[in-house]
């Protein structure tokens, strides 16, 4: 069975860092292309980062560009998104979430991970 | 490349057809997939490539659409289906895009 597992969130004032982890589990996670999409409280999805299998093609979204850094160790099949320079804009849940294909689809989402900028 | 949801919310009562339209500011081809979200859950694939039916998900909803012009169709509403309901196009991916969300409410 198919398994993200995310932690790391929490409370962390303006101007701080946090760094997410996205276990996984049941599959080849180096095979898999993964996200990180957040959702604000009460708001619709957004795409943060996205990171290949190997790890050598990285992207990342105007918002979080020079602040966010996405990894993975293949060896740990474990998925990580550094967050530094929070802004309360960052207040969100955010959710790994694994890409398949071609087509391409992303079918596999964790159960998300609160993350809360606040002084 | 944007996408316009529309409704943006609806309300409907069980046993009804609904039908979410998704617009894409330029043609996507058939990347686009459609997710339903629950209050607390993460989102939950339900059809991808615009038409094809994700495995497990029940054959009430079905996808159609090419271009820029997508729907999503709930042919009898069941009370599970309330939810939130987003369309995600992959066609420029990465990055990826979503609908700003229909929410479907019970009448």
């Amino acid at each position: 069975e198919v398994q993200l597992v995310e932690s790391g969130g929490g409370l962390v004032q303006p101007g701080g860092s946090l760094r997410l982890s996205c276990a996984a589990s049941g599959f080849t996670f180096s095979s898999y292309e993964m996200n990180w999409v957040r959702q604000a409280p009460g708001k619709g999805l957004e795409w943060v980062s996205y990171i290949s299998s190997s790890g050598s093609t990285i992207y990342y979204a105007d918002s979080v560009k020079g602040r966010f850094t996405i990894s993975r160790d293949n060896a740990k099949n474990s998925l990580y998104l550094q967050m530094n320079s929070l802004r309360a804009e960052d207040t969100a849940v955010y959710y790994c979430a694994r890409a398949s294909g071609p087509p391409v689809i992303v079918d596999y989402w964790g159960q998300g991970t609160l993350v809360t900028v606040s002084s | 490349i944007q996408l316009t949801q529309s409704p943006s919310s609806l309300s409907a009562s069980v046993g009804d057809r609904v039908t979410i339209t998704c617009r894409a500011s330029q043609g996507i081809s058939s990347y686009l997939a459609w997710y339903q979200q629950k209050p607390g859950k993460a989102p939950k694939l339900l059809i991808y490539a615009a038409s094809t039916l994700q495995s497990g998900v029940p054959s009430r909803f079905s996808g159609s659409g090419s271009g820029t012009d997508f729907t999503l169709t709930i042919s009898s509403l069941q009370p599970e289906d309330f939810a939130t309901y987003y369309c995600q196009q992959l066609n420029s991916y990465p990055p990826i895009t979503f609908g700003q969300g229909t929410r479907l409410e019970i009448k």
